[in-house]
């Protein structure tokens, strides 16, 4: 099975400063996807980003970007300017096209942004 | 927003007692999706479904049984509740393979 991990439980940024979150995950599929998930304190899910496997170029989403690394299986989230409001738990998630479509996500990464 | 709503929000049961979480979309979205939410655990699939009467395990599965009878529907069962189900938990639901997973409000279910 699919398994992803976030190797930073805690993670802590000065607000204005640029933080990266680290993810990896194992697979075997070539082809999937991987996702970003905020959740704030309100508990609701949020999507931040997501990454096509095929697609070599990094996604993109205003002050997040990616570094996707398939060799590696490592995709990071970076988020620069950070903000306020940046607070939360962040969640990595893959998510296969075999026949196995469920999508597996990480421990999360608790960021807290000082202003 | 995605038409997905979680019922109820919150419970409190004794243990022994089995207990139906309901998920509802508007969608029309073929998947469907239980997690769970623990502290240093992250998300864990209890069971999906990716139609009518189609379903399968997760990672946690153990304990709990769903069914989906129609699209709009997915239940989540505990046939006989545990303190260890005790826990937030989220439905999740996708238009395929292709698209991410929009989130419900969560249900937060405490056994005692």
């Amino acid at each position: 099975a699919q398994t992803v991990t976030q190797s930073q439980p805690e993670m802590s940024v000065q607000e204005a400063e640029t933080v990266t979150l680290s993810c990896t995950y194992d697979t075997s599929e070539s082809d999937y996807y991987l996702f970003w998930y905020k959740q704030p304190p309100s508990r609701q899910m949020i999507l931040v980003i997501r990454q096509e496997a095929y697609k070599q170029q990094n996604a993109t989403e205003n002050r997040f970007s990616v570094n996707f690394q398939k060799a590696a299986k490592s995709f990071s989230l970076k988020i620069s300017d950070s903000q306020l409001g940046d607070a939360a738990m962040y969640f990595c998630a893959y998510r296969g096209l075999g026949n196995n479509n469920d999508m597996r996500f990480g421990a999360g990464t608790r960021l807290t942004v000082k202003p | 927003d995605a038409g997905i709503t979680q019922s109820p929000r919150h419970k409190v049961t004794e243990t022994g007692t089995p207990v139906t979480l309901r998920c509802h979309q508007t969608e029309n979205h073929r998947y469907m999706y239980w997690y769970r939410q623990d502290p240093g655990h992250g998300l864990r699939l209890i069971h999906y479904s990716y139609g009518v009467k189609d379903t399968d395990k997760g990672e946690v599965s153990d304990g709990y049984s769903v069914s989906r009878s129609k699209t709009e529907d997915f239940l989540l069962t505990l046939e006989s509740a545990t303190s260890s189900q005790t826990s937030v938990y989220f439905c999740a639901i996708s238009a395929d393979q292709n698209t991410e997973a929009f989130f419900g409000q969560g249900t937060r279910l405490t056994v005692v």
